[in-house]
């Protein structure tokens, strides 16, 4: 198994911040990579596919970038509504979600 | 407008079984890959099952291989998940999920299911 770590688990924000969280494979992904975000309460949003193209409807604050083992989401200019978990997935293997980023207001 | 709705969650008995349904409407089913995603209470995300667009083949994790089975109905535009030899660690919502991709891209999901394995 592909083991996908998340840093931070949780990170205090605040709005307009320029936010970025990481995910480390245990093995090579190539760019295998999705992001997605859950709202409390709601079903996870794909945002990020292929490591760095942002899904359709996806505002331009989010970016993903990285390949390989090393990969980032960044928010820049974060919003309230953008305040959630954000979780990564590698698809080159069985597919394997990190274990979340949770985004909470200072 | 791209529609899954699942069904058939519940509370069942360790070691009994289930079966979840997922109705999909908007779009043409059986051009995509589908997908069980699982979330255990406060959890994070679990991969639980793929079928391809026949059906012919699925891919599952090891923690579920053997005890459960996916399948499809593409006359019915319908997705299940056969879930036997229930274990309390089973117990969460479990989302139904349109896969552009054979095992990613998972760009569409419904409004999941609960089931609660417990006696």
């Amino acid at each position: 198994n592909t083991v996908m770590t998340q840093s931070p688990t949780s990170m205090f924000i605040s709005v307009g911040d320029r936010v970025t969280m990481n995910c480390k494979a245990s093995q090579n992904v190539g760019t295998n990579v999705d992001w997605y975000q859950q709202k409390t309460g709601q079903s996870p949003k794909l945002l990020i596919y292929g490591a760095s193209n942002r899904y359709t409807g996806v505002p331009d604050r989010f970016t993903g970038s990285g390949s390989g083992t090393d990969f980032t989401l960044t928010i820049s200019n974060m919003q309230a509504e953008d305040l959630a978990v954000y979780y990564c997935l590698q698809y080159n293997y069985n597919p394997t979600f990190g274990g979340g980023t949770k985004l909470e207001l200072k | 407008e791209v529609q899954l709705v699942e069904s058939g969650g519940g509370l069942v008995q360790p070691g009994r079984s289930l079966k979840l349904s997922c109705a999909a409407s908007g779009f043409t089913f059986s051009n995509y890959y589908m997908a069980w995603v699982r979330q255990a209470p406060k959890k994070g995300l679990e991969w639980v099952a793929t079928i391809s667009t026949s059906g012919s083949r699925t891919y599952y994790p090891d923690s579920v291989k053997g005890r459960f089975t996916i399948s499809r109905d593409n006359a019915k535009s319908s997705l299940y998940l056969q879930m036997n030899s229930l274990k309390s660690e089973d117990t969460a919502t479990y989302y139904c999920a349109r896969a552009i991709l054979k095992l990613g891209h998972f760009d569409y999901w419904g409004q999941g299911v609960m089931v609660t394995v417990s006696s």
